[in-house]
């Protein structure tokens, strides 16, 4: 069965500094991957996709993420974060011939001053 | 512009009763979704609906119910057989490609007094 792990609860980064965001699936084959951020009380936006290609992607706000085959993972990645990252963020997996995406249980980014 | 609509943004409900959550979209997309997120589990899938007069049991239907009527619209039912209806709700849409993302509404909050 499909799943997604976000090893990390929640993060915490001081503004300005580099964040990575983990993200491990599991599926047979290459899944459709997705990366979403959702501020309080909000629906979720999504940040980027990968579904084949060039395995770093680029997404909205700065954001980009890595597939790694060989290690099932899809992090999520930004050079230098700033206050209003704070959100939280979702992993998404979709299989290529279905309807249904499996969301992680996400993490929690807090940005310092 | 083109969104989803969901309303009302915050519910109450007295146990034992049902209510009906308002979801609306003007994208013209074909498959539409209801997501319960509570805090630490992400968003577990409830129905979706691929076309109209069609939908499908996610994970966790168990005491609530959909309709299709229109392509533009998706409300759900809570009814009294969920017995734990308390919950952010978070209706989803997406067009016919596996390829794409979701576009989200912005929640609705139901909470049982």
């Amino acid at each position: 069965a499909q799943s997604v792990t976000q090893p990390d609860i929640h993060i915490t980064v001081s503004e300005g500094a580099s964040l990575e965001l983990r993200c491990n699936y599991s599926y047979g084959a290459t899944p459709y991957l997705f990366w979403y951020v959702q501020s309080p009380g909000q629906g979720l936006q999504l940040l980027l996709k990968y579904f084949s290609g060039d395995t770093l992607v680029q997404g909205i706000k700065g954001f980009e993420a890595e597939f790694k085959r060989s290690q099932s993972s899809f992090n999520l990645r930004k050079p230098s974060v700033h206050w209003s990252d704070a959100a939280e963020y979702f992993c998404a997996v979709r299989n290529t011939g279905g309807f249904k995406t499996i969301f992680g249980a996400g993490t929690r980014l807090f940005v310092k001053a | 512009d083109g969104g989803i609509t969901q309303s009302p943004k915050y519910l109450f409900r007295k146990e034992g009763q049902n209510v009906t959550l308002s979801c609306e979209q003007n994208l013209n997309h074909d498959a539409m979704y209801w997501y319960r997120q509570d805090p630490g589990q992400g968003l577990r899938l409830i129905y979706y609906s691929q076309i109209v007069n069609d939908f499908q049991k996610g994970d966790i239907a168990e005491g609530y119910s959909v309709s299709r009527e229109k392509k533009e619209s998706f409300p759900l039912t809570v009814t009294s057989a969920q017995k734990n209806p308390t919950a952010f709700y978070l209706c989803a849409s997406s067009s016919g490609t596996t390829k794409v993302g979701y576009t989200f509404g912005s929640g609705t909050r139901l909470t049982v007094v």
